[in-house]
């Protein structure tokens, strides 16, 4: 069994602050660690996939840094907006097969 | 941009009654998934779907369980017999490629199953 934990399990914030979250995973068989952004009553909307050990990613406001040596991935966000109140699910792909293994996400609530 | 949706949002059956849960995934893909979340705990993978076979399974996935693509858009889960705990909300989501590396699993909206 695949354990895939993110911490914490929720955050409030002021708009304006920025903020990071951890999620952590098997640092063998690693194949690439997905992050996506979970709005209620919507679609996950997929952030990033990353591969390599030292990979960044930047969307706007967002980004996620991977560590595979150690298991773990930080994804951060700069000046919090409203919008930007969700949960960020990580999922871990090894390299046996399709499926994509979830943490529990960590559920952001921006303060206006 | 395209999207993959899901029918019905919500369903409420009885413990025992078989239920069809539908997705049309995004129209060029050719790798479909079903994944589910029990109230409170993380989203599981349930089974992968590829040129009308299951490619992939969990043990949640037994014979109780089938995926099917009836036609050329829609995709199906069916539970043929549902128990209180298959109560959950299940996704279905489709990726153009296996879902290896780089590619991204493109994730519906959800179906909301209540088991009474």
């Amino acid at each position: 069994i695949l354990n895939v934990e993110q911490s914490p399990q929720s955050l409030h914030v002021q708009e304006g602050d920025s903020t990071n979250f951890t999620c952590s995973f098997p640092s063998s068989n690693f194949y690439a660690l997905h992050w996506y952004r979970w709005e209620t009553a919507k679609s996950p909307e997929a952030l990033f996939v990353m591969t390599l050990n030292g990979d960044e990613k930047k969307k706007g406001r967002i980004s996620a840094t991977l560590n595979t040596k150690e298991g773990y991935s930080y994804l951060y966000i700069k000046g919090s907006q409203p919008e930007d109140s969700a949960t960020y699910l990580c999922a871990f792909h090894n390299n046996a097969g399709n499926m994509l293994t979830f943490g529990g996400g960590t559920r952001l609530m921006v303060k206006p | 941009e395209p999207e993959v949706t899901q029918t019905p949002s919500h369903q409420v059956t009885q413990m025992g009654q078989e239920v069809i849960l539908r997705c049309v995934p995004i129209s060029n893909h050719l790798y479909f998934y079903w994944y589910r979340q029990i109230l409170g705990q993380k989203v599981e993978f349930l089974v992968s779907f590829y040129n009308n076979e299951i490619s992939e399974k969990s043990e949640i996935f037994d014979d109780q369980f089938s995926v099917e693509r009836p036609d050329g858009s829609n995709f199906t889960l069916k539970i043929r017999s549902t128990k209180l705990e298959d109560s959950a909300m299940y996704f279905c989501a489709s990726s153009e490629f296996p879902s290896g590396g780089l590619e991204t699993q493109y994730f519906g909206p959800g179906t909301r199953l209540l088991v009474l």
